[in-house]
């Protein structure tokens, strides 16, 4: 069964540091998606992609937030200069159409900021 | 915007007995999926029910989209069933995927 794919598994970085976190969705969906969970609270959605642009974001994806689809199949999640309180899990999620379709989630990216 | 509660916030079974979970949620949705969270933190996606009664195995689901609420039903329960269980909406209008802030389970041998 296709599944979402995300690299690394853990990253661990120095306050100030730029990370990127990687994500590979399954290949024929259309509409991409970041969350993140801070240990021991809910899932919070950052932000929806389709058609290579950003179609919604939270509060929570600032400036320091990017995102990009380089390439045909690698979708991913950029925080220019990290604070502690950007320490979670980060997951991908992807969905063949934006509405009344299942969000398949990734294995997540554990980020730990120092 | 959307809001979902979830109950009870932590449960604590003995293997082999029966739970259910239940969601609230505050708005008409276009999509309802239950997630369980592993120990090692990923999200498994269990069911994709916006409306009606789904099964796999020893797990069911079903959602009242006209009363607003789901319910999941995990019968035999297992260790493994172990972790926290999380319900996710999307409401209509184009909105993001809103999480509840789970379910926490504890099967014990």
């Amino acid at each position: 069964e296709p599944e979402v794919t995300q690299t690394p598994s853990h990253q661990v970085t120095q306050m100030g540091q730029e990370v990127i976190l990687r994500c590979v969705p399954i290949s024929n969906h259309l509409y991409f998606y970041w969350y993140r969970q801070i240990l021991g609270q809910k899932v919070e959605f950052l932000v929806s992609f389709y058609n290579n642009e950003i179609s919604e974001k939270s509060e929570i994806f600032d400036d320091q937030f990017s995102v990009e689809r380089p390439d045909g199949s690698n979708f991913t999640l950029k925080i220019r200069s990290t604070k502690l309180e950007d320490s979670a899990m980060y997951f991908c999620a992807s969905s063949e159409v934006r509405v009344i379709e299942t969000q398949y989630f990734g294995p997540g990216t554990r980020l730990l900021v120092l | 915007g959307i809001q979902v509660e979830q109950s009870p916030p932590d449960l604590i079974l003995q293997e082999g007995a029966n739970s259910t979970l239940r969601c609230n949620f505050s708005d008409s949705v276009n999509n309802l999926q239950w997630f369980h969270q592993n120990p090692w933190g990923q999200l498994i996606n269990l069911f994709y029910i916006p409306s009606g009664t789904k099964q796999n195995g020893r797990l069911s689901a079903t959602t009242v989209a006209t009363e607003r609420y789901s319910l999941l039903y995990i019968s035999s329960s297992q260790t493994t069933d172990s972790g926290v269980y999380f319900c996710a909406v999307e409401g209509t209008g184009n909105t993001p995927l809103v999480f509840g802030k789970g379910t926490r389970l504890s099967v014990i041998a």
